[in-house]
C-alpha cells in the first residue's frame, strides 16, 4: 500500500539549531513527494516538493532530497528562527491517481 | 485570489443528525479534495473532483458520506446519521494542477 512515516515529536530546538525531520515511505510505482507546513492557527499551506528521484525541493530555507534508493524524504534547515514553530507534514501523492497520503505530522517549536 | 473558504467553521451536533458542509475554492481551480483530520493525525483523504465529476472516493469512506460539486464550483459535504466518531475536523483543498493544493481552514465537527 501507499504510506508515510514520520519522525514522532514534539520537536524542541533553539533559534539557529539545525532541523532534521525524518519521512520515509511507501508507495507503488513512484510518487511525488511533498512537505505542508501548518503555523499556529493557520491552513496547511505547501512548503516544498519533488516529483522525481533525486529531485530537491527547497522554500525559506528548508530543504528535502527525494532518495528512492533509502524511500526517504526528510526535511532539513540549517539555522531555525522562531518563526518557523509549526507542525509539519510530510505526503506523497502516487503517479497514477489523485489521492494524497500524509504522515501524521511533527510539531516543531523553537525557542529564542 | 481570496483563498479557500469552508462554512462553517465549527458545527456542533447530537448523533444521528445529518450535517453538510461547504467548501468555496479558489476561482478557476478546477480540482477539489476533501480530506478528514483527527487530533494528532495527518490528513486523510475522502474524495476528489476534477470539475464537476467525482474521480476518486477513499474506500474507508463510509455510504453515510457523500459529495457533491454542481457546475465544477463549489462542493458540498453531506453526512447522515452522524455518528461520536465522526468527530473531526474537515478540510478542504483547491488546486490548479496535479501537484499542488491550497488547503482551506476547514470545518471543526462535534457530535454529542
Amino acid at each position: 500500500g501507499n504510506s508515510v512515516t514520520q519522525m514522532e515529536g514534539p520537536v524542541t530546538l533553539s533559534e539557529e539549531a539545525f532541523l532534521t525531520i525524518n519521512c520515509t515511505y511507501t508507495a507503488t510505482g513512484y510518487p511525488s513527494l511533498f512537505w505542508y507546513v501548518q503555523y499556529p492557527g493557520e491552513g496547511l499551506q505547501l512548503l516544498l516538493k519533488a516529483t522525481k528521484a533525486d529531485d530537491k525541493g527547497s522554500n525559506k530555507g528548508f530543504e528535502a532530497t527525494y532518495r528512492k534508493e533509502t524511500t526517504s524524504f526528510h526535511l532539513e534547515k540549517g539555522s531555525v528562527q522562531v518563526s518557523d514553530s509549526a507542525v509539519y507534514f510530510c505526503a506523497l501523492r502516487r503517479n497514477t491517481g489523485n489521492q494524497f497520503y500524509f504522515g501524521t505530522g511533527t510539531s516543531l517549536t523553537v525557542i529564542p | 485570489d481570496t483563498g479557500v473558504s469552508q462554512d462553517p467553521r465549527h458545527k456542533i451536533t447530537k448523533r444521528g443528525q445529518n450535517v453538510t458542509f461547504r467548501c468555496d475554492p479558489i476561482s478557476e481551480h478546477n480540482r477539489l479534495y476533501w480530506y478528514r483530520q483527527t487530533l494528532g493525525q495527518g490528513p486523510e483523504f475522502l474524495t476528489y473532483f476534477q470539475n464537476e465529476a467525482q474521480l476518486e472516493k477513499s474506500r474507508l469512506l463510509s455510504d453515510r458520506f457523500s459529495a457533491e460539486r454542481p457546475k465544477g464550483s463549489f462542493s458540498t459535504l453531506e453526512i447522515q446519521r452522524t455518528e461520536q466518531g465522526d468527530s473531526a475536523m474537515y478540510l478542504c483543498a483547491s488546486s490548479p494542477l496535479p501537484e499542488t493544493q491550497y488547503f482551506g481552514p476547514g470545518t471543526r465537527l462535534l457530535v454529542l
